[in-house]
């Protein structure tokens, strides 16, 4: 069963655009992380978010974790092609990370 | 490169074969998880262990998987009796966890792909 939704599930935009990924929820979670994923590869950590309301940016990138811990947004601004990727979020609760259905991401050069 | 790694990438076999994976965490992380892939989805947890006391496992993990981490270091994960409907990428992630309890953070490895023919 996945608790966390992501939307959109695929998103297609031209290089320079900006972007919004939503990643939602009606449990709380501890902590939050964002992953990317290319084909065949396993995921690689993005960013984690632990206190509500917290943002984080890494370079183009701005996370933010909701101020209940229950959802989160990923910002992407003047998107390059090499952002394409699948974009995960994973929520902590206890000791398992649940994760979300991801959003496919293409930039188109 | 002190990463996760995983062995085989890939692995292709017959239904009612076995198959065993392997699992090397980064050093130190004393936490290994494994999650199945498939296409299209988020990974789902099946299993981890805390050095190598197996702690949680997933209702996905059915009698015929089973999963080891003998000397808290390297874990396997073995599937008997494949099935076409185990056909997945094989995800493993380690990660320090502290007793302070501050949290912690998953690394992946690169997975092992598995086709059941």
């Amino acid at each position: 069963t996945q608790l966390l939704e992501q939307s959109p599930q695929f998103l297609s935009i031209q290089e320079g655009e900006n972007l919004t990924v939503y990643c939602n929820s009606s449990s709380v979670f501890s902590s939050l992380q964002w992953y990317r994923q290319e084909p065949g590869e396993g995921p690689v950590l993005l960013v984690t978010v632990v206190t509500g309301g917290e943002v984080k940016k890494l370079k183009r990138l701005t996370f933010q974790f909701g101020d209940a811990r229950k959802d989160s947004s990923l910002h992407i601004t003047a998107a390059q092609p090499g952002d394409t990727g699948l974009y995960l979020c994973a929520g902590r609760s206890g000791n398992q990370f649940y994760f979300g259905t991801g959003t496919s991401l293409t930039v188109i050069p | 490169d002190t990463g996760v790694s995983q062995d085989p990438r890939h692995k292709i076999t017959k239904r009612g074969q076995n198959v065993t994976f392997r699992c090397d965490p980064i050093s130190e992380h004393n936490r290994l998880y494994w999650y199945r892939q498939t296409l299209g989805q988020g990974p789902e947890f099946l299993t981890y262990f805390q050095n190598e006391a197996q702690l949680e496992k997933s209702r996905l993990l059915s009698d015929r998987f089973s999963a080891e981490r003998p000397k808290g270091s390297f874990s396997t994960l073995e599937i008997q009796r494949t099935e076409q409907g185990d056909s997945a990428m094989y995800l493993c992630a380690s990660s320090l966890e502290l007793t302070s309890g501050a949290y912690n953070e998953q690394f992946f490895g690169p997975g092992t792909r598995l086709t059941v023919l």
